[in-house]
């Protein structure tokens, strides 16, 4: 398995609609995740970190980790079309570095 | 936030040059600096770590001889492709840890070099 996987998708929603996204992870990493936002051609920004079990909201997103079922997931509430991108889940190992899973294109309709 | 900066931005070479590429963090210290590599369609991939003052940490299957990493300052880490060939044509992002009073978790990550090698 490996340390963080995700549904490479395409997903599709309809503006203003709540997007879902999802990723595994494995015993090899620590309990430090992050989602990262990448436009086409450009470099991952962060959008959210989680350490802890439970959900984070900042503003339309909201980070969600469940160390138990070992699946860490992010929703985008009243989705944009310029949220449309690919996104990245990562997470660190025990050496600090960090694994990303392969991404999950994201498409708002307008 | 912490801003990280990368030069070029691209660069195209002939088969067999070397290309240095540099990452520079703008307004804080990076004790600890890594180099990706991202081909099309895929997800980033970690080619090494880079300490300050030390050498570089190089993942399995990357060639250290290959790609050179020299990480002399608190700001500033070089990713040197010797020799290069079409296959390492890629898009080459670097990203940085602050040390200090910022979380050590949160790397901050570079715009990007997309290298084309002819």
């Amino acid at each position: 398995q490996k340390e963080v996987e995700q549904n490479s998708g395409p997903l599709s929603v309809p503006e203003g609609a709540i997007a879902s996204l999802n990723c595994t992870y494995s015993d090899r990493v620590s309990q430090s995740f992050f989602w990262y936002r990448q436009y086409s051609g450009k470099s991952p920004e962060l959008i959210m970190s989680i350490y802890s079990n439970g959900d984070k909201e900042d503003g339309r997103f909201t980070a969600q980790l469940n160390k138990a079922s070992q699946y860490v997931s992010l929703l985008i509430r009243d989705s944009q079309p310029s949220d449309s991108a690919t996104y990245l889940c990562a997470a660190l190992t025990g050496a600090n570095n960090l694994f990303f899973g392969t991404g999950t294109r994201l498409t708002v309709i307008p | 936030g912490a801003v990280v900066s990368q030069h070029p931005s691209w660069v195209i070479c002939k088969s067999g040059t070397s290309v240095k590429i540099e990452c520079r963090s703008l307004d804080f210290q990076a004790t600890t600096m890594f180099w990706y590599r991202q081909f099309p369609k895929q997800s980033l991939m970690l080619m090494a770590t880079s300490n300050e003052g030390s050498k570089a940490t190089y993942e399995q299957g990357v060639e250290k001889d290959k790609f050179l990493i020299n990480h002399a300052s608190l700001t500033l880490s070089t990713l040197t492709v010797t020799s290069a060939h079409p296959e390492d044509s890629s898009f080459y992002i670097c990203s940085a840890i602050a040390g200090g009073a910022r979380s050590y978790n949160e790397q901050f990550f570079g715009p990007g070099t997309r290298l084309t090698v002819l």
